[in-house]
């Protein structure tokens, strides 16, 4: 069954910088498009970003343009997210999730678990 | 950017009612409008694709419409496992941009 399976929570201080990782199984890890979205407490999804797994292209929203890096590392099936420059307002569960698969447009049908990345000093 | 507008922002039904929310785009996004539910702490499930399309496994009183600029979720005969949050989403383009989320609460 698919599955994406998130790193831990993390505590940092403003300022610093967070990776989260994402290590998606049961499918063709470069068959579809991952996504991140965040959530910030008793707040609506936000969507940041998509990677292509396949050839590491990338797109994010605007707001996170000059502070998110997305990589990937088929070998293992994983994709990162990192955010750098923390602020309290970054304070947030971030959410991998599957997208389209090549060649097709489809929402997230699976998720990850979250990550919750807490800013504070 | 397209932004997703949907209202209203909270409601309040009777179990067995049948509840509506709308979702707007900015502009037209075809029918690449999804639904999402989440149940209070928990992870975002998906509910309908396509804007009419029914996710694996999900109820049959849940139901979308629209197509362009103007979407409907309806449930039809709401019930006390239908507590959540639903929010819809553009996946025509990217930003995938997410309405603000409908809390639905049993009266």
């Amino acid at each position: 069954q698919v599955q994406l399976v998130q790193s831990g929570a993390e505590v940092k201080k403003p300022g610093a910088s967070v990776k989260v990782s994402c290590k998606a199984s049961g499918y063709s890890f470069t068959d579809y498009y991952l996504h991140w979205v965040r959530q910030a407490p008793g707040q609506g999804l936000e969507w940041m970003a998509w990677i292509n797994p396949d050839n590491g292209d990338r797109k994010c929203a605007q707001e996170f343009q000059d502070r998110v890096t997305l990589t990937r590392d088929t070998s293992i099936t994983t994709i990162y997210m990192e955010l750098r420059t923390l602020r309290s307002d970054d304070t947030a569960i971030y959410y991998c999730a599957r997208g389209s698969p090549m060649g097709d447009r489809h929402p997230s049908d699976h998720w990850g678990q979250g990550t919750l990345v807490t800013v504070s000093s | 950017d397209i932004q997703m507008t949907q209202s209203p922002s909270s409601l309040s039904a009777s179990v067995g009612d049948r509840v509506t929310i709308t979702c707007r785009a900015s502009q037209g996004i075809r029918n690449y409008l999804a639904w999402y539910q989440q149940k209070p702490g928990k992870v975002p499930e998906l509910l309908i694709y396509a804007a009419s399309t029914l996710q694996s496994g999900v109820p049959s009183r849940f139901s979308g419409s629209g197509s362009g600029t103007d979407f409907t979720l309806t449930i039809s005969g709401l019930q006390p496992e239908d507590v959540a949050t639903y929010y819809c989403q553009n996946y025509d383009s990217a930003p995938r941009t997410f309405g603000q989320g409908t809390k639905v609460e049993i009266k």
